[in-house]
């Protein structure tokens, strides 16, 4: 069965300090893994979709990368406004379901 | 351009009532697919509408059904309700140029069920 782990549950840094964020997952066959931010009650805001392992994409302080069974989403240099809950997500080649992890609730202090 | 629309943004049933949440998927999307989110969790796939279709299920009994329009805009309907069923609906809508694998979401409805 599919499935999607993060990890750490929630990360607290200093605005400039740089991390990482773990998305482990199962799938059958990858047809896209996507990261999506969400603030608190709203909808999720679409990040990336990766496709095939040794993939990256880039959004400003943001970095996506992409192995056969990980993907890490890197922050460098994170402000306050980034704080948020990450969520990643996986869609496998025979259907139509995604399936999301729990998220990484991420908190930067100033 | 607007994206994706939801209503109504917040909304209080009793337990056994029925609910209707409607959706507006971004312009130039054809598929839209709903989602249930508790609070601390990641959202839950219910199901997938395309061509006015369902066309692919979650793990969510026959009380949620759903309609797709021609205009492709898509209605979740939740009879019976439970207090468990309160949660955030999200739509997310897909396809066209855009492609058929990145979802973008709607900001919600927030249901209570008492």
């Amino acid at each position: 069965e599919d499935q999607v782990t993060q990890s750490p549950e929630a990360l607290r840094l200093q605005e400039g300090e740089s991390s990482s964020l773990n998305c482990s997952y199962t799938v059958s066959g990858l047809r896209g893994l996507f990261w999506y931010r969400q603030d608190p009650g709203k909808g999720p805001e679409f990040l990336f979709t990766l496709y095939s392992a040794g993939e990256e994409k880039e959004k400003e302080r943001l970095k996506a990368t992409l192995t056969k069974k990980e993907s890490f989403l890197h922050i460098t240099a994170p402000k306050p406004e980034d704080s948020a809950t990450y969520l990643c997500a996986v869609r496998n080649t025979g259907g139509f379901k995604t399936i999301f992890g729990a998220g990484t609730r991420l908190f930067v202090k100033a | 351009d607007a994206g994706v629309t939801q209503s109504p943004t917040h909304l209080i049933k009793t337990r056994g009532q029925q609910v209707t949440l409607r959706c507006s998927p971004k312009s130039g999307h054809d598929t839209v697919s709903w989602y249930q989110q508790a609070l601390g969790q990641g959202p839950q796939f219910i199901f997938q509408y395309y061509e006015e279709e369902e066309r692919q299920r979650g793990n969510f009994p026959d009380r949620f059904s759903g309609h797709q329009f021609p205009n492709y805009s898509s209605e979740l309907n939740v009879n019976a309700l439970l207090l468990g069923d309160s949660a955030l609906y999200l739509c997310a809508s897909s396809g066209g140029l855009a492609g058929v694998e990145t979802q973008y979401f709607g900001p919600g409805t927030r249901l209570l069920v008492l």
